[in-house]
């Protein structure tokens, strides 16, 4: 069985800083990977994905992931936050399950607040 | 646009009452999911369904039912909610089931 770990519940940065957010996942094979964010009151929006190729993957708004086999992980990075990307991010591996079935399985998230 | 939609947005529930989540999605996509999501938990898959008149089982499916009775629509309902069933739902859709999720904007239960 999968799993994700994002150590972090919390993580607070100043406006302009550098940026990263840790997930581990747990699973024998090359899964594929996300990034969701979670602003309030909203549902979940996907802001990049890996499924194969360049480990490097770039999303929305600047944000970028890197796939990193031989650690089993996929933090997540950007260069210079600004206030508006306060909001709760959420990383998720997808595996094959069998059939035509995957399993998706989301870590419990990490709230991200950006100080002025 | 593509979207999915759900209803209501929120919602007070007796304990012992019938509940329905509803969610219609816009995408044209074969899957759909519903989630529950609690403070501390993260996400966790309740049912999905991957074709019309079929459902399956996630990983937390006691105390709901899953209904699919077209490629649009999906119903979540609870039969005698209980006070642990109050959280956020949300309803999302895929075209596969490796693929990216599009989420509805949830519905907010709370059973008294």
């Amino acid at each position: 069985a999968q799993s994700v770990t994002q150590p972090d519940a919390r993580v607070t940065v100043s406006e302009g800083a550098s940026l990263q957010l840790r997930c581990k996942y747990s699973y024998s094979g090359t899964p594929y990977l996300f990034w969701y964010v979670q602003y309030p009151r909203q549902g979940l929006q996907l802001l990049l994905k890996y499924y194969s190729g360049d480990p490097v993957v770039q999303g929305v708004n600047g944000f970028e992931a890197e796939f990193i086999k031989s650690n089993s992980s996929f933090h997540l990075r950007k260069a210079s936050v600004h206030w508006s990307d306060s909001a709760v991010y959420f990383c998720a591996v997808s595996a094959f399950s069998g059939g035509s079935n995957y399993k998706l399985t989301f870590g419990k998230g990490t709230l991200l607040t950006v100080t002025p | 646009e593509a979207a999915v939609t759900q209803s209501p947005r929120s919602k007070v529930a007796v304990t012992g009452g019938k509940v329905t989540l509803s969610c219609h999605q816009t995408n044209n996509h074969d899957y759909m999911y519903w989630y529950r999501q609690d403070t501390g938990h993260g996400l966790r898959l309740i049912h999905y369904s991957y074709v019309a008149d079929s459902t399956e089982k996630g990983d937390i499916p006691d105390g709901y039912k899953a209904s699919r009775p077209s490629q649009e629509n999906f119903s979540l309902i609870l039969e005698l909610a209980s006070l642990s069933q109050t959280a956020v739902y949300f309803c999302a859709s895929s075209y596969w089931g490796g693929d990216t999720l599009y989420f509805g904007a949830g519905t907010r239960l709370s059973v008294l």
